[in-house]
């Protein structure tokens, strides 16, 4: 079965250089998530999006934006990068937002390993 | 705003030794409970969830979890544990923020650490 894609898996960048992370959610998922995980870190929510609008935002840096396309695919864009940016990135995908069960499990990508030089 | 509390951050288990792990919630309404699991170098996985009806959740590879209402618990056990159960757990309450949109939250994990 299709899974949540993530591109790049690795990337190493300097400091205040850019980096995009992209995300492909599992077809006919409308509903894309990000966590950010630091070293020995629980994941942290950063920023979901239902039908390429924002649905809810954590804990997302200013330097971070990110955005979902009219194919529901998601661009994490980080600008000024930090040390302390360095991090995997995972992003996650459901089916929709308001369901009857009340809830919709996540299904995750394998994420995407930020280095910080 | 919710919470997730998981009480043991490190526990190391020899081989066929019974498991739990506490997992505790902070949230007036409805949630719906997960736990995840995250093997070495690899993304997370569901393991088990609870939406609603009976309390006690059966999952993959033998584990369990049981949702005690009354004392905001969701506690992930397995009566004998091998060794390629070692990796790290992550307990996760899935609520709605203010615009109706579904929001998970996680707790800070447990790594588990499975001796032969």
């Amino acid at each position: 079965a299709a899974g949540v894609i993530q591109s790049p898996r690795h990337l190493i960048k300097e400091k205040r250089e850019t980096a995009t992370l992209k995300c492909y959610p599992i077809p006919r998922h409308d509903t894309v998530y990000w966590y950010q995980q630091g070293p020995g870190q629980d994941p942290q929510f950063l920023i979901s999006f239902y039908e390429k609008m924002q649905s809810d935002k954590g804990s997302i840096p200013d330097r971070f934006s990110a955005q979902q396309f009219s194919d529901y695919h998601s661009e994490l864009n980080m600008s000024s990068l930090e040390l302390g940016d360095s991090a995997l990135y995972f992003c996650a995908s459901s089916p929709g937002q308001v369901e009857v069960s009340g809830a919709n499990v996540l299904t995750f990508g394998a994420g995407s390993r930020l280095t910080v030089l | 705003a919710q919470s997730v509390s998981q009480h043991n951050h490190h526990v190391i288990l020899s081989e066929a030794a019974s498991l739990e792990l506490g997992c505790n919630y902070s949230y007036g309404g409805t949630v719906n409970l997960f736990w995840y699991v995250q093997y070495p170098g690899q993304h997370l996985q569901l393991l088990l969830k609870y939406f609603s009806g009976d309390p006690l959740v059966k999952g993959i590879k033998g584990f369990e979890a049981e949702f005690i209402k009354s004392k905001f618990s969701f506690n992930l056990r397995k009566p004998s544990v091998q060794w390629s159960d070692t990796a790290e757990y992550f307990c996760a309450v899935n609520t709605r923020n203010s615009g109706g949109y579904q929001k998970v939250t996680f707790g800070t994990g447990t790594k588990l650490q499975v001796i032969p």
